[in-house]
């Protein structure tokens, strides 16, 4: 399996806190990525990064924001969370993006209630 | 807008017969596209990775082809078993994102 582990595996918040995600690799893979996952909604992107300090928004990024300053490490915070931010957040790493496959960790489940 | 649909519908065959599973896209250039598995409460898992100049590839018992000019990637398992049950998602690249369907739910009937 690849060297990818996410923290913690369940959160329970309270709405309007703050939250941080981590996503930890030891693939020295460059590009990683956050994703959430909702009934009908698939994997939605929410934010990637393709080095370190160099990051992107993708489909679904208001509400959160990431950072990567270590290429093994990549955070995703959730500034004030809502509950509408409920959901399972997942991590991918990829060595050359879309070029090549994708490692998933095992999900965060995350309630705000 | 851009999006990529993947048959919202669960399929449900039996054990034995081949699986057919779209994967159609709009206002996207990709060269390359992606399938992945994934199994309730597991983080997808990658299968697969097709060219757009490849237009097919094989492993095992898993085909998939690539038609550019369609827009469209078809997903096959042939001698499909329970063991194939399963979500599949298709992604394809933009710049360095990543993007994904909605997945297709397969069973498959002994």
């Amino acid at each position: 399996d690849a060297g990818i582990t996410q923290s913690p595996r369940h959160k329970v918040t309270e709405t309007g806190t703050p939250v941080t995600l981590r996503c930890h690799q030891t693939e020295n893979h460059r590009y990683m990525y956050w994703y959430r996952q909702d009934p009908g909604h698939g994997l939605r992107l929410i934010h990637y990064s393709y080095g370190v300090k160099d990051t992107d928004k993708g489909e679904v990024s208001d509400g959160y924001s990431v950072s990567r300053s270590k290429t093994e490490d990549f955070l995703l915070t959730l500034e004030s969370a809502t509950s509408s931010q409920t959901s399972v957040y997942f991590c991918a790493i990829s060595d050359q993006g879309e070029y090549t496959e994708a490692f998933f960790g095992q999900g965060t489940r995350l309630t705000v209630v | 807008s851009q999006k990529i649909e993947q048959n919202s519908e669960a399929l449900n065959i039996q054990e034995g017969k081949t699986a057919t599973l779209t994967c159609n896209y709009t206002n996207y250039s990709p060269a390359y596209l992606q399938w992945y598995r994934q199994d309730p409460g597991r983080g997808p898992v990658f299968l697969l990775l097709i060219r757009e100049n490849e237009k097919e590839k094989r492993k095992e018992r898993l085909k998939v082809t690539f038609d550019t000019t369609l827009k469209q990637s078809l997903f096959h398992i042939t001698a499909s078993q329970p063991a194939d049950s399963a979500t599949y998602l298709c992604a394809l690249g933009q710049g360095g994102k990543l993007i994904f369907g909605q997945g297709t739910e397969l069973s498959v009937k002994p």
